[in-house]
């Protein structure tokens, strides 16, 4: 099995609201990732969690908030945020004796209203 | 400053000719560089890896080199076809463990 599934495929919410992205894979891999993606432009690094603890935070605001609660799920929840951030949310995943080919998920589309 | 940049946003060429996507960089010494395909609305998909020690890659009509003399991967699909129309991204590892950065994608249009 080489699919990384995201759930919900599309979210709509209101700045005041509180959401979670979900993320999931069985592919025994180590490492997962968050990337966000805006129209016509490449993903960008957010989070990076390693052997379930987070390795690396690419600077992102408080008003997300990663957790990786076993080796196979990964969740970002999403709380007080601004329309700016309506982008494409992408998961993937890697192993890191493979040289870190990423697997990506389909993508969360979320607009913030 | 830390810089990728991929030859052309956007590439025309005729089916059944070879194409060939550059990615350069300053600034980076990655360990690894990756080239992915994204399809609009879908997440990207990896193609192939190449390391910082290897100078070629290939992989059915996929070809990668890579010159860290030069700063530079170039991406070849020899005989192209319609179906690999497509964005193509390459992705550097940047200083350590699990952070990569990717470059702006060059979009791949193989006219029929």
């Amino acid at each position: 099995d080489t699919e990384v599934t995201q759930t919900p495929k599309h979210l709509v919410m209101g700045m005041t609201n509180k959401k979670s992205l979900k993320c999931e894979q069985h592919m025994g891999h180590r490492a997962m990732y968050w990337y966000k993606q805006k129209a016509k432009k490449p993903p960008e690094l957010m989070f990076v969690y390693s052997y379930e603890k987070l390795s690396i935070n690419e600077s992102v605001p408080s008003r997300f908030s990663p957790e990786c609660p076993n080796s196979s799920l990964l969740n970002l929840h999403l709380h007080a945020l601004q329309p700016e951030d309506s982008a494409l949310y992408l998961c993937a995943s890697s192993q890191p004796s493979q040289g870190y080919e990423q697997y990506f998920g389909p993508g969360t589309r979320l607009t913030v209203t | 400053s830390q810089k990728i940049e991929q030859n052309s946003e956007a590439l025309n060429i005729q089916e059944g000719k070879t194409a060939t996507l550059t990615c350069n960089y300053t600034n980076y010494s990655p360990a690894y560089l990756q080239w992915y395909r994204q399809d609009p609305g879908r997440g990207p998909v990896f193609l192939l890896l190449i390391r910082e020690n290897e100078k070629e890659k290939r992989k059915e009509r996929l070809k990668v080199t890579f010159d860290t003399t030069l700063k530079q991967s170039l991406f070849h699909i020899t005989a192209s076809q319609p179906a690999d129309s497509a964005t193509y991204l390459c992705a550097l590892r940047r200083d350590y463990g699990q952070n990569f950065v990717f470059g702006p994608g060059t979009r791949l249009s193989v006219l029929p």
